[in-house]
């Protein structure tokens, strides 16, 4: 089956600068990537996502790039607020499949 | 926040005793899913379903079941054979048969006392 990891576990960034979080899918066949942001306690909700026929997607301040050929896809925030603080998954969906495969997470902290 | 619930938000149980945890949604979604999150770690799939009446198991399943007599509902059996059952568990759903976003519920947090 289809196995992602994600780096880095954790990230801290002073506000203003840019959080980039990198994840690695294994199954070649995959073709939709999302990523979850989860505030402490809170529901995980879907902030940016993106199919195997592009490379790059943005969204405001949001942005992610897939690499298919190197099986990896990437999210890059700018102008980090504290209000980013939260932790942040990414997930795989392998081909026809309907299940998602999710990264480990990362706990990003924005410091004032 | 609307459209898929979980109840209770905290549920204690004893050890040896079976819990059902509820999820409903009223987005007329075909797919659900239940995940397991534990600390530092990410969502593990417990089970899924794609339609009513039908359903397969995730990557966690033992220990687990449930059911799906009804578009709308899909509750979960912790049953006393998972060893370690304290964790979050998060409900999800998703249209055209699980091939777009999933929505999330809020959560119920099991502890075993």
């Amino acid at each position: 089956g289809e196995n992602v990891e994600q780096h880095p576990s954790t990230l801290s960034v002073q506000e203003g600068d840019s959080a980039v979080i990198k994840c690695t899918y294994s199954d070649s066949a995959s073709n939709y990537f999302p990523w979850y942001k989860q505030e402490l306690g809170k529901r995980p909700q879907l902030i940016i996502d993106i199919r195997s026929n592009v490379g790059e997607k943005k969204d405001q301040r949001i942005a992610v790039t897939l690499n298919k050929t190197a099986k990896h896809f990437s999210l890059h925030i700018t102008e980090t607020q504290p209000e980013d603080s939260a932790v942040y998954f990414c997930a795989a969906r392998s081909g026809s499949a309907r299940q998602l495969t999710f990264g480990s997470g990362t706990q990003l902290t924005v410091l004032p | 926040d609307g459209g898929i619930t979980q109840s209770p938000k905290y549920l204690f149980r004893k050890e040896g005793q079976n819990v059902t945890l509820s999820c409903e949604q009223n987005l007329n979604h075909d797919a659900m899913y239940w995940y397991r999150q534990d600390p530092g770690q990410g969502l593990r799939l417990i089970y899924y379903s794609q339609i009513v009446n039908d359903f397969q198991k995730g990557d966690i399943a033992e220990g687990y079941s449930v059911s799906r007599e009804k578009k709308e509902s899909f509750p979960l059996t912790v049953t006393s054979a998972q060893k370690n059952p304290t964790a979050f568990y998060l409900c999800a759903s998703s249209p055209q048969g699980g091939m777009d976003e999933q929505f999330f519920g809020p959560g119920t947090r099991l502890t075993v006392l």
